[in-house]
């Protein structure tokens, strides 16, 4: 199975700053990552998909890229509304594996 | 609008079993892959199963293989989930999804869930 390591496990980030949360697969996943958004009481909202591109709706200080096996997601100039937990999701092959979450709150 | 509504969930009792389903609107379900992913409380995300358009191939983890059966019905564009033994374990919210097609088969939609509680 491929595990996907996430970090940190929480953080809490000043309105404005600049924030990045990485995902390491421990085997090749060919950019077949997406990363999803989780508010409470609310189901996850897709967010970026295959690694870098950014779903429709989705505002443009969010972006995603790659690094070897490392996968990232970035907020640029963090807003109030971007507080929730952040998953990313390898769906390269079955079992299709997530990993373990990041808290977002603001500072 | 792609619409995914969960329904069945309740208090169960280790080693019953449960049924749940998902209403799907807004988009040609016999197109897509779907699938059930489920959450425990306070914890991460865990994919449960994937079933194909047909419906001939079905994807499960070991944790639920065996016990876990994904199913649909086109004709009603619904997704079903047999859950038999249960276990503590399961307790979780189960959610609905949409894989993508073409692109990755991500998950693009979601439902808003529905809970499982397994205990005695």
């Amino acid at each position: 199975d491929i595990q996907m390591t996430q970090s940190p496990s929480s953080i809490s980030v000043s309105l404005g700053d600049r924030f990045t949360i990485t995902c390491r697969a421990s085997q090749d996943i060919g950019n077949y990552l997406s990363w999803y958004q989780q508010k409470p009481e609310k189901s996850p909202k897709l967010m970026i998909y295959r690694a870098t591109n950014l779903e429709d709706g989705v505002p443009s200080r969010f972006s995603g890229s790659r690094s070897g096996s490392d996968y990232s997601l970035t907020i640029n100039s963090l807003e109030s509304e971007d507080t929730g937990i952040y998953f990313c999701l390898q769906h390269k092959q079955y079992p299709l594996t997530f990993g373990s979450g990041t808290k977002l709150e603001i500072k | 609008e792609v619409q995914l509504v969960e329904s069945g969930g309740g208090l169960v009792q280790p080693g019953r079993s449960l049924k749940l389903s998902c209403a799907a609107s807004g988009f040609t379900f016999s197109n897509y892959y779907m699938a059930w992913v489920r959450q425990a409380p306070k914890k991460g995300l865990e994919w449960v199963a994937t079933i194909s358009t047909s419906g001939s191939r079905t994807y499960y983890p070991d944790s639920v293989k065996g016990r876990f059966t994904i199913s649909r019905d086109n004709a009603k564009s619904s997704l079903y989930l047999q859950m038999n033994s249960l276990k503590s374990e399961d307790t979780a919210t189960y959610y609905c999804a949409r894989h993508e097609t073409g692109r990755g088969y991500y998950f693009d939609y979601w439902g808003q869930g529905v809970m499982v509680t397994v205990s005695s």
